[in-house]
């Protein structure tokens, strides 16, 4: 399996514009996590997926975001307008309930830039 | 609230050394799962190794061991044999159930330097 793929890597872009990220987790996973890391905050949940149904959406910042996963195999997060302050990066993450080995999948990651 | 602590934010170790990164954790759930990821300067996230609060041994994987100390709420990573490329951040997790689809919420970090 490739593992969990995220897109773009890298994404540089000005303050106003709306940024989205996509997810593919790896198949066959029910469980799909964002995550953000900045230096501040460390690692934190931003929203979690069981079965392309959001389950907790506490850890969105604000209406500002917004994330769906539309079908078991892709997920985006959208930030509309975004700001400099959303600058960090950006992981998405799988994991199988039923797995024997208990360990979530993360992809490499989005690095936004907010300019 | 669930709370992870990792009090040490760099640790040096000389190579072939063993080293332990500390983790004590909050909770009022009597189940729940800790793990520890590695993350190198590449950013990547590598999951070490995963421990549940109803196991009774503690987890180990290879190099890595966890030392579960359940009444302490603590689970430190062992990292045993140091090798260079064990320079990283280190993380801390724990998720209110005790399996993987469960929410992270992770410590701060500690960094390990070894040097040869």
């Amino acid at each position: 399996d490739a593992g969990v793929i995220q897109s773009p890597r890298h994404e540089v872009t000005e303050m106003g514009q709306e940024v989205t990220l996509r997810c593919k987790p790896i198949s066959g996973h029910d469980y799909l996590f964002w995550y953000r890391q900045t230096m501040m905050r460390g690692l934190e949940l931003l929203i979690y997926f069981n079965n392309n149904v959001p389950i907790d959406d506490s850890g969105m910042p604000e209406d500002r975001f917004s994330a769906k996963m539309p079908n078991a195999s892709f997920s985006t997060l959208k930030i509309q307008p975004s700001e400099p302050r959303d600058s960090a990066v950006y992981f998405c993450a799988s994991a199988d309930r039923g797995q024997l080995r208990n360990e979530q999948f993360f992809g490499p990651g989005t690095r936004l830039t907010v300019l | 609230a669930q709370k992870i602590t990792q009090t040490q934010p760099g640790m040096f170790v000389q190579e072939k050394e063993a080293v332990t990164l500390d983790c004590t954790y909050d909770t009022s759930d009597p189940s729940y799962g800790l793990f520890w990821y590695k993350q190198p300067s590449s950013g990547e996230m590598i999951f070490l190794i995963y421990q549940g609060s109803y196991d009774q041994q503690n987890a180990t994987e290879g190099r890595y061991s966890l030392n579960f100390q359940k009444a302490r709420k603590s689970a430190n990573l062992v990292i045993s044999a140091s090798q260079l490329g064990d320079s990283a951040m280190y993380f801390c997790a724990m998720g209110n159930i005790p399996q993987a689809g469960t929410a992270l919420i992770f410590g701060k970090g500690t960094t390990l330097s070894v040097s040869s």
